[in-house]
């Protein structure tokens, strides 16, 4: 059974670029966290969303952030013309299909760095 | 609002005892969890509370008061390997968004 699955493992762009990074969840779980992480910080919650529904989007930014999840293939987390600011950690987490006592199991996590 | 406190740092050494504490506010309240994050890989999960108590698991323990909005882990007989840095994590709200401190990072010494 494999785990999590995030690529790119590093994925660089130039400012301005668009940056794309993918989450095949394991198998078995329908629900998917996206968490960014900066150097020396703590993981912060973009998004949570199940096969086609995005439940909670609070905590991504208004602006070229979208994140998808379909009922065939990966999550994918869109950034559309990145900025300095974006070069972070992107983790991927996802969990079985239940709201209680349901740890979430972690990707290796994309690094994107814009250059 | 919603916020979670955790010491930045804590060093220890090798084969003694730390306890990283864990303070938190949330908007709803479904459990809270411990990770550990070694440097540039994914959090690993090491521990879930959602009653009150202390719940062990072999040299980590994890203790949850939610009345004070308090957890605390527990590494006993510390090893090398240990320095990491420790995620305290929230469940808030409707049992599936999870809210995570900055990190404790430990440092274990020699």
């Amino acid at each position: 059974n494999a785990g999590v699955m995030q690529n790119p493992r590093h994925l660089v762009r130039r400012r301005g670029q668009e940056a794309r990074l993918r989450c095949s969840p394991m198998k078995g779980h329908s629900h998917v966290y996206w968490y960014r992480q900066l150097p020396e910080e703590g993981l912060k919650f973009m998004v949570y969303l199940q096969k086609e529904n995005i439940i909670d989007e609070s905590g991504m930014p208004k602006e070229r952030f979208s994140a998808e999840f379909p009922k065939e293939g990966p999550s994918i987390l869109r950034i559309q013309q990145v900025v300095r600011g974006d070069s972070a950690a992107y983790f991927c987490a996802s969990s079985p299909p239940s709201t209680s006592g349901t740890e979430a199991f972690f990707g290796q996590g994309t690094r994107l760095t814009v250059v | 609002g919603q916020n979670i406190d955790q010491p930045t740092e804590m060093t220890a050494t090798e084969g003694a005892i730390v306890q990283i504490n864990c303070t938190y506010q949330t908007s709803g309240f479904n459990g809270l969890f411990w990770y550990q994050q070694h440097a540039g890989e994914a959090p690993t999960f090491l521990s879930y509370n959602v009653l009150d108590g202390l719940e062990e698991k072999g040299r980590f323990s994890s203790f949850l008061s939610r009345s004070k909005g308090y957890s605390y882990l527990l590494l006993k007989e510390l090893q090398m390997k240990d320095s990491a840095s420790y995620l305290c994590a929230v469940i808030s709200t409707g049992g599936f968004k999870t809210i995570f401190g900055a990190g404790t990072r430990l440092f274990v010494k020699a």
